[in-house]
């Protein structure tokens, strides 16, 4: 199985800065014959369902701001949020969809503002 | 606008049985996979498993393989998720989420729409 490891488990950032979020998997989630990352990164706020914001380690999801953005391939991955909003306090997962139709979740980021 | 319904709250004893719906609607529930997605309290997220409604093919993580049963209705548009041999871990609010998927690979990628969850409580 691929285990999926965030980083940090928690962060504080101020308004208008920049966070960013790590995700490492245990073995490669390129497929080489399609040249794809099945990644994507999930917000969940409280009491709510996640949200997809980025799949395809890159891809925005519809609606999503541009200042989301994930980079990376292979087997790290980043979640970077250009400038920090106020309802972007929430947790942030990655999930690997590599081993499909298997899938698992990183353990979570929580963001806060600082 | 796809939206997924699912059904209300739920409170069950230990070694009893839960069984969930999640009906779809404003859009085609047979090309997309459905997938369910739990998460205990204070914790992360834990992918269970999945049907493609086409086919009616399910497919389950492996810790719970045998304890899981997964069906779709085409005719209503109407996925369940039937989780047997209830123990208090089992306690966790539990969604089903549109899964996106290339049909004749019967892959699973990205989860794009969900239900706002159905809760579980396991209690003797």
């Amino acid at each position: 199985d691929i285990v999926m490891t965030q980083s940090p488990d928690s962060l504080a950032v101020s308004l208008g800065e920049r966070a960013t979020i790590k995700c490492k998997s245990s073995q490669s989630v390129l497929y080489s014959s399609n040249s794809k990352n099945y990644l994507a990164w999930y917000q969940q706020k409280p009491g709510q369902p996640p949200k997809v914001l980025i799949y395809w380690a890159s891809t925005r999801g519809v609606g999503v701001p541009d200042r989301f953005s994930g980079s990376g391939s292979g087997t790290d991955f980043t979640l970077t949020i250009s400038s920090l909003q106020a309802e972007d306090a929430a947790v942030y997962y990655c999930q690997q969809y590599y081993t499909t139709p298997q899938s698992s979740f990183g353990q979570g980021t929580k963001l806060e503002i600082k | 606008q796809v939206q997924l319904v699912q059904s209300g709250a739920e409170v069950t004893k230990p070694g009893s049985s839960v069984k969930i719906s999640c009906k779809a609607s404003g859009g085609n529930f047979s090309s997309h996979a459905i997938s369910w997605v739990r998460q205990a309290p204070g914790q992360g997220l834990e992918w269970m498993g999945g049907i493609i409604p086409i086919f009616g093919t399910a497919h389950y993580a492996r810790r719970f393989q045998g304890r899981v049963r997964i069906t779709a209705d085409k005719s209503t548009s109407t996925a369940y998720m039937e989780l047997r041999t209830l123990r208090s871990e089992d306690a966790a609010v539990y969604f089903c989420a549109r899964t996106q998927t290339e049909l004749w690979l019967q892959d699973y990628y990205h989860m794009d729409v969900w239900g706002k969850g159905t809760k579980v409580t396991v209690s003797s």
